[in-house]
């Protein structure tokens, strides 16, 4: 299986401050159509996820633009351009080029 | 508005069996793969298993196969999730969430609110 591999996994941040996860495969997740099948997810405390980014870099309608996607092959990254109160939850990334599909073990985001 | 309500969680002693369903609504659900993600409690995410537009094709994680069986009802836009032989660490929130896939494989667009199941004596 490919194993998705967060940092951190706790993520204090100040209000108004940039913030950054890494996400790395233990393969590349380029697939054979040229895609890669990375996304990443908020989970806010006592909700269902929710997508943010597809395909590494692809913002979700609604999301704000202080979120951000970046990377290839197996090296990527979400960034939070400026935090807000609303941005505490779990995040995760997915992959969805190889099976099983496998989720990074999720970076708690709070509020130093 | 897309919704996808999920039902039939509950409590089931290790060993037994239950039927989960997702009823889908506000798109063409035969457009659409669909997948079970679970979370064990205070855990991270867990993909099941997805299931093709038409239910030509099916996946499972390995420690699911032989145990559970994705299925759907398209005339009902329904997707249901067949667990048997549960054991304690199937004890989880089952989501199930729409899957683009071709178009964006495991890009999970839209999730429902989850199903509790709990496998205990």
């Amino acid at each position: 299986d490919v194993v998705m591999t967060q940092s951190p996994l706790s993520l204090p941040v100040t209000l108004g401050q940039p913030a950054s996860i890494s996400c790395r495969s233990s393969q590349s997740l380029v697939y054979s159509d040229g895609n890669t099948y990375l996304s990443w997810f908020q989970q806010r405390p006592g909700q269902s996820p929710r997508r943010l980014i597809y395909r590494v870099s692809n913002r979700d309608s609604g999301v704000p633009d202080r979120f951000s996607g970046s990377g290839s092959g197996t090296d990527f990254t979400l960034k939070i351009s400026r935090v807000e109160a609303e941005d505490v939850g779990v995040y995760y990334c997915m992959q969805g080029t190889h099976w099983p599909r496998t989720f990074g073990q999720g970076t708690k985001l709070e509020i130093k | 508005e897309v919704q996808l309500v999920e039902s039939g969680g509950g409590l089931v002693q290790p060993g037994g069996s239950l039927r989960l369903s997702c009823a889908a609504s506000g798109f063409t659900f035969t457009n659409y793969w669909m997948s079970w993600v679970r979370q064990a409690p205070g855990k991270g995410l867990e993909w099941v298993a997805n299931l093709k537009e038409d239910g030509s094709e099916k996946y499972y994680v390995d420690s699911v196969k032989g145990r559970f069986t994705i299925s759907r009802d398209n005339a009902k836009n329904s997707l249901y999730l067949q667990m048997n032989s549960l054991r304690a660490e199937d004890t989880a929130v089952y989501y199930c969430a729409r899957d683009p896939g071709g178009d964006c494989y495991a890009c999970l667009d839209y999730w429902g609110q989850g199903t509790l199941v709990t496998v205990s004596p």
